[in-house]
């Protein structure tokens, strides 16, 4: 049973970098789409953005100057990076896996982290 | 890129039919097969339900349908049950490479 699991920092200072991890268990990730997503609270989901292991990413256009996806196939991670962090940034921050034949979406997904920005 | 439309309820009794509408435009819904539907209970992370417009992922009970018309995706439950109760969340690929949300739907069991 594919797994994951993200880890990172709960409270970041405003204007600072917001660095997330998410961890794959149970299965690889190369040669799969690789989400995160986020979601404020009481609110809806925000596509970030996706990167695909072999090749490509993309973003969100609001997010797209501040964002990073970036994978470590050797310790199956990928992680996001977010910089010049405001208060609208506070959110619950999931990542997500997709599968073999179910396209642009995903399917496995992390219990998600709380990230509050807050000095 | 705005979020896909939504209503922000929906609701009715147990045993009784459903359809939950997304909204689009020809960039997102209306231009490619790749719709999604998601349903996330409080507390807990989405699950996907519904994937490429009308396609149920293993495990997912046959009274959950989906389907499309032009710009607008549809979420069908056949049969609610209690445990139906949750948020519902559509999205698409989109002709920029990236992917949108609806904004959620609300679904009360009466």
């Amino acid at each position: 049973q594919v797994q994951l699991q993200e880890s990172g920092p709960g409270l970041v200072k405003p204007s600072e970098t917001l660095s997330l991890t998410c961890s794959v268990s149970g299965g690889s990730i190369s040669g799969y789409y690789l989400y995160w997503i986020r979601q404020p609270a009481g609110k809806g989901l925000e596509y970030i953005g996706r990167l695909y292991t072999s090749g490509g990413s993309s973003y969100n256009p609001s997010l797209k100057s501040r964002v990073t996806i970036s994978v470590d196939t050797s310790k199956n991670q990928f992680s996001l990076k977010l910089t010049s962090m405001t208060v609208a940034d506070t959110a619950v921050y999931f990542c997500a896996r997709d599968d073999v034949g179910i396209g642009a979406s995903g399917v496995y997904w992390g219990q998600g982290i709380m990230v509050t920005v807050s000095s | 890129q705005s979020a896909l439309t939504q209503p922000a309820s929906v609701s009715g009794p147990p045993g009784q039919s459903i359809t939950i509408s997304c909204t689009g435009t020809s960039s997102d819904v209306g231009g490619y097969n790749y719709v999604s539907w998601y349903q996330q209970h409080p507390g807990k992370a989405p699950k996907l339900m519904i994937y490429e417009v009308s396609n149920r992922p293993s495990g997912v009970p046959g009274r959950f349908s989906g389907s499309k018309s032009g710009n607008t995706a549809s979420l069908t439950i056949s049969g609610l049950q209690a445990e139906d109760e949750a948020d519902y969340y559509c999205s698409s690929f989109t002709s920029s490479n990236t992917m949108i949300f609806g904004g959620g739907t609300k679904v009360t069991v009466l």
